[in-house]
C-alpha cells in the first residue's frame, strides 16, 4: 500500500497554468480509470474535484481538468486564481485489495 | 444536502481503545460505500478502512488492520470506528466520507468536518 508519488509542491503566477503529477504503479491507477482528486485547504476537510480521471462534479471550475497516461495521472489549473492556493491530493482505487490509496499531497502556490 | 459528522475522538493513553462514530443524512446510507481517512495535523490523507454498502465487504491498511475494525448501521445512519490498541502514530484528524457508488470507487464525494484522535500518556 505505497502513497502514490506527487511533488511536494508547485507554484505559479496569476492567470497561468500548472500542472501536478502523481505516479502510481500497474497495481492502482494503471489498472482502472478510477482515479480522483482532492482539494484542500488548512483546516477543512478535503472536496472531491475530480473523479473517473477525468469528470468534474457539478460545481467545479472548469479551470479544472485532469487525465491519465500509463501509471500516470495529471490534474491542471488553467488560469491560475488566488483562491486555487491549495493542498491537492490524489486517489486511485485498488483493485487487488479493493480499497484507496492516496498520494502524498501537493502544495500549490500562486505567487 | 449530505452532511456527515464524526465525534468520539479525544486524548486516549496508549493501549487505550476508542470508538468514533460517524452520522449520516441527506442522503440513502444504506446505497453507498463509506470510507475513514486520517490525516496527522500537517500531513497528508492516509486511507484507513472501507465498507462496502451492506458491510459485506471491509478493508483496512496495513497500519490498522488487526487493530481496528469497521461497522455500519443503515438504519441508524451510523457509520463507526472501533479503535483498538492506539498508538502515538495514531494521531490524526480522522473523517468520515462517502464514495459515489455502492461498491467502492475511490470517489469521496462528501466529508465529514473531522475529528481529532490524540494518542499520549
Amino acid at each position: 500500500q505505497s502513497a502514490l508519488t506527487q511533488p511536494a509542491s508547485v507554484s505559479g503566477s496569476p492567470g497561468q497554468s500548472i500542472t501536478i503529477s502523481c505516479a502510481g504503479t500497474s497495481d492502482d491507477i494503471g489498472s482502472h480509470d478510477l482515479v480522483s482528486w482532492y482539494q484542500q485547504y488548512p483546516g477543512k476537510a478535503p472536496k472531491l474535484i475530480i473523479f473517473e480521471v477525468s469528470q468534474r462534479p457539478s460545481g467545479v471550475s472548469v479551470r479544472f481538468s485532469a487525465s491519465k497516461s500509463g501509471n500516470t495521472a495529471s490534474l491542471s489549473i488553467s488560469g491560475l486564481q488566488a483562491e486555487d492556493e491549495a493542498d491537492y491530493y490524489c486517489c486511485s482505487y485498488v483493485g487487488s485489495t479493493t480499497s484507496v490509496v492516496f498520494g502524498g499531497g501537493t502544495k500549490v502556490t500562486v505567487l | 444536502e449530505v452532511q456527515l459528522q464524526e465525534s468520539g475522538g479525544g486524548l486516549v493513553q496508549p493501549g487505550r481503545s476508542l470508538r468514533l462514530s460517524c452520522a449520516a443524512s441527506g442522503f440513502t446510507v444504506g446505497a453507498y460505500a463509506m470510507h475513514w481517512v486520517r490525516q496527522v495535523p500537517g500531513k497528508g490523507l492516509e486511507w484507513v478502512s472501507t465498507i462496502t454498502w451492506a458491510g459485506g465487504f471491509i478493508a483496512y491498511a496495513d497500519s490498522v488492520r488487526g487493530r481496528f475494525a469497521t461497522s455500519r448501521d443503515n438504519a441508524k445512519k451510523y457509520l463507526y470506528l472501533q479503535m483498538n490498541d492506539l498508538r502515538p502514530d495514531d494521531t490524526a484528524f480522522y473523517y468520515c466520507a462517502k464514495d459515489s457508488l455502492h461498491s467502492v470507487s475511490g470517489a469521496l464525494d462528501s466529508w465529514g468536518p473531522g475529528t481529532l484522535v490524540s494518542v499520549s500518556s
